[in-house]
């Protein structure tokens, strides 16, 4: 079985700083994909950066980047220079190779701060 | 594109009456899902299906019905609702199952059971 724990339910920031929110993952499988999806207030989820157990580099899409760390099983998002819009619920989420479903987190509910 | 569609968007029921959540996709995706979101919880998966003809449970199954007669379409049974099962509901789709392949979300449905 997988899981997923974000331990921060919630994290203020003030605009243009840079914040992490972090991830951790329990899984057996040797063979996965981590993700983190975006959710704001209108509701809808929105892909944001993806992160898989053989790569090589922290993968980066703009301003967010995946601190990966495979021997800690963590992978944390870090959004730099924050703007009012990135405020919404984060949430990671899991893959492991042969399933087609995700296990998500709890999520972090991000406020940013003008 | 319409990507996933989902229909109602807002639904109010009473206790013991049934109703059927719509979700369609019209990306040629195999891999279709449905999860629920309630506070503090995250997604969690009620069903998911592999292809037309196949069905299987997820995490929090009880009380919902699926059936995947067609590529297209996921419809989510609620048989007899109860106040429990007052939540935000995503269908979602992919089109491979591997590890960075992303689900595809539609909207939401928000449904209150009284």
């Amino acid at each position: 079985a997988q899981k997923i724990t974000q331990t921060q339910p919630g994290m203020f920031v003030q605009e243009k700083e840079a914040v992490t929110l972090d991830c951790t993952y329990d899984t057996s499988d040797p063979s996965y994909g981590l993700f983190w999806y975006k959710q704001p207030s209108s509701g809808e989820m929105i892909f944001l950066i993806y992160q898989g157990s053989y790569d090589q580099q922290n993968a980066t899409e703009g301003r967010y980047s995946l601190n990966f760390q495979k021997a800690r099983k963590s992978a944390n998002l870090v959004i730099s220079a924050s703007q009012l819009g990135d405020s919404a619920m984060y949430f990671c989420a899991m893959r492991p190779s042969g399933y087609s479903t995700l296990t998500f987190g709890k999520g972090t509910m991000l406020l940013v701060s003008p | 594109n319409a990507g996933v569609t989902q229909t109602p968007k807002f639904q109010v029921l009473k206790t013991g009456q049934s109703m059927t959540l719509q979700c369609a996709q019209d990306m040629n995706h195999e891999y279709m899902s449905w999860y629920r979101q309630d506070p503090g919880m995250g997604l969690r998966l009620i069903h998911y299906s592999v292809g037309a003809g196949i069905t299987d449970q997820g995490e929090v199954p009880n009380g919902y019905n699926v059936s995947r007669s067609t590529t297209e379409d996921f419809p989510l049974r609620l048989l007899s609702a109860a106040p429990s099962q007052t939540s935000v509901y995503f269908c979602a789709s992919s089109f491979k199952v591997a590890t960075n392949e992303k689900l595809f979300f539609g909207s939401g449905t928000q449904l209150s059971v009284l």
